[in-house]
């Protein structure tokens, strides 16, 4: 896996939508975008991914630039339970081994 | 219940020692995975296994041992046990969802290696 870049850490107020930004500048045109997340002692939690468009679920929405140089994983309304790090991870659609986690951005939510 | 689940969840040992660390999953997942988790390097993968029988090793796999007998569990063995092993160890399976592979973590277990 290659790297991306997040930022260390973000706030954000309870009931307000958080928009959390990773750069993948070199991605490749197989790459999947995945976005994990770990809530304090947990593990990882998968939260979505996509390739080209964007993507939605019942967690998150994913929006993914033109280019596929970046992305943003949108929580609509977040609440005190998003406290996490979230983990921005470009994947190959093959491949063997397990995903790398970078540092992630930790969420912090205010009431 | 439908999952993965790691056991034990806490586990405090003594330098060289032998620990094994269970890993069970529910889906017949074919691929699992072992990582370990401490500050200031985030997770890194330790070993994986494509299927039974099938191991491979990842980022970090010096002093640990691992095997796969049986599709549905995956143990990793500490055969004697370092303080540089205090860590929180993280199992996982994969499954195939939408276009790509995507893994579910066990809760972890934090072993302390006095």
């Amino acid at each position: 896996d290659a790297k991306t870049t997040q930022p260390n850490s973000m706030e954000s107020n309870e009931e307000e939508p958080v928009h959390l930004p990773c750069n993948h500048s070199t991605i490749s045109g197989t790459d999947y975008i995945h976005w994990y997340r770990q809530l304090p002692s947990q593990g990882p939690e998968y939260v979505i991914h996509g390739l080209t468009s964007n993507v939605n679920n019942r967690m998150a929405s994913l929006a993914i630039a033109e280019d596929r140089k970046s992305s943003t994983l949108i929580l609509h309304r977040a609440t005190l339970r998003d406290a996490a790090v979230y983990y921005c991870i470009r994947r190959g659609r093959g491949g063997a081994d397990g995903l790398t986690f970078g540092k992630g951005t930790h969420l912090i939510i205010q009431p | 219940d439908a999952g993965i689940t790691q056991s034990p969840r806490y586990k405090i040992t003594e330098t060289g020692r032998q620990v094994t660390l269970m890993c069970h999953q529910t889906w017949s997942h074919s691929y699992m995975f072992w990582y370990r988790q401490d500050l200031g390097h985030g997770l890194r993968l330790i070993y994986y296994s494509a299927a039974a029988d099938i191991t491979d090793k990842g980022e970090v796999p010096d002093g640990y041992v691992v095997s796969r007998s049986k599709t549905e569990n995956f143990p990793l063995t500490l055969e004697s046990a370092t303080r540089s092993q205090t860590s929180v160890y993280f199992c996982a399976s994969r499954d195939f969802h939408a276009g790509a592979n995507v893994l579910t973590f066990g809760a972890g277990s934090r072993l302390t290696v006095l």
